[in-house]
């Protein structure tokens, strides 16, 4: 169990451009969602917490308009890049929690992002 | 002080031999410790958690907390080369106040065939 997806696993765009991203949980619901990013050689960076039916939360620096999630369902959250740009090329990885205490996150594949 | 702290490495093990991981975190009211693996390019899986003082094990892998020294640390035994990865220790800070985990940045390591 505890199986987490995303998609589109590659996605290659234009500047200017906006990227879906969904993120589900398989086999279980999850009452919060993440939302991470990852450039090469470096660590996770944690974007937003989502948690179905409410605003996400979003961390210092991360520009809320420009990454739009929506956590419409305990199995759902899709993160939109909004007008794309280079700089915004990198792996983003979702995560997904079960239950009301802080345990376990399960990771999905990713999705890497390439802006041309 | 970094919240969670693990060094970056690569640590270097041979084949059969153990490989030994560390991490330290800042917040001593820390209940949830968790043990991700991740290969280049891929996303974390998820290897062990723990939540109590001592020692848990999964095979290979045993997990180890003390609380007391803020110090968890994960060995893996008979390490193979396909235990080649970036090893992320993650804790749940009760001092942030948020459900998310902090993650460290990472030990690389390599096993040498």
């Amino acid at each position: 169990g505890a199986v987490v997806s995303q998609h589109p696993s590659r996605v290659i765009c234009k500047s200017g451009t906006s990227v879906k991203i969904e993120c589900r949980s398989l086999d279980f619901q999850a009452t919060t969602m993440f939302w991470y990013r990852q450039f090469p050689k470096k660590s996770l960076m944690l974007m937003a917490t989502s948690n179905e039916g409410s605003k996400a939360t979003y961390e210092q620096g991360v520009e809320k308009d420009k990454f739009l999630i929506n956590h419409a369902s305990l199995t759902l959250s899709t993160l939109t890049v909004t007008s794309a740009h280079p700089e915004d090329s990198s792996f983003y990885i979702c995560s997904a929690s079960r239950g009301q205490g802080i345990g376990e996150q399960f990771f999905g594949p990713g999705t890497r992002l390439t802006v041309l | 002080q970094k919240e969670v702290e693990q060094n970056s490495g690569p640590l270097s093990v041979p084949e059969g031999a153990i490989a030994s991981l560390n991490c330290t975190y800042s917040d001593r009211g820390s209940q949830s410790f968790f043990w991700y693996r991740q290969y280049s390019g891929k996303s974390p899986e998820l290897i062990m958690s723990i939540y109590s003082n001592g020692d848990k094990e999964d095979g290979r892998f045993t997990a180890q907390l003390n609380k007391a020294s803020q110090y968890v640390s994960l060995l893996i035994r008979d390490s193979q080369p396909s235990d080649s990865a970036t090893y992320l220790c993650a804790v749940n800070l009760r001092d942030t106040g948020r459900r998310a985990l902090t993650f460290g940045s990472g030990t690389r390591l390599q096993v040498q065939p």
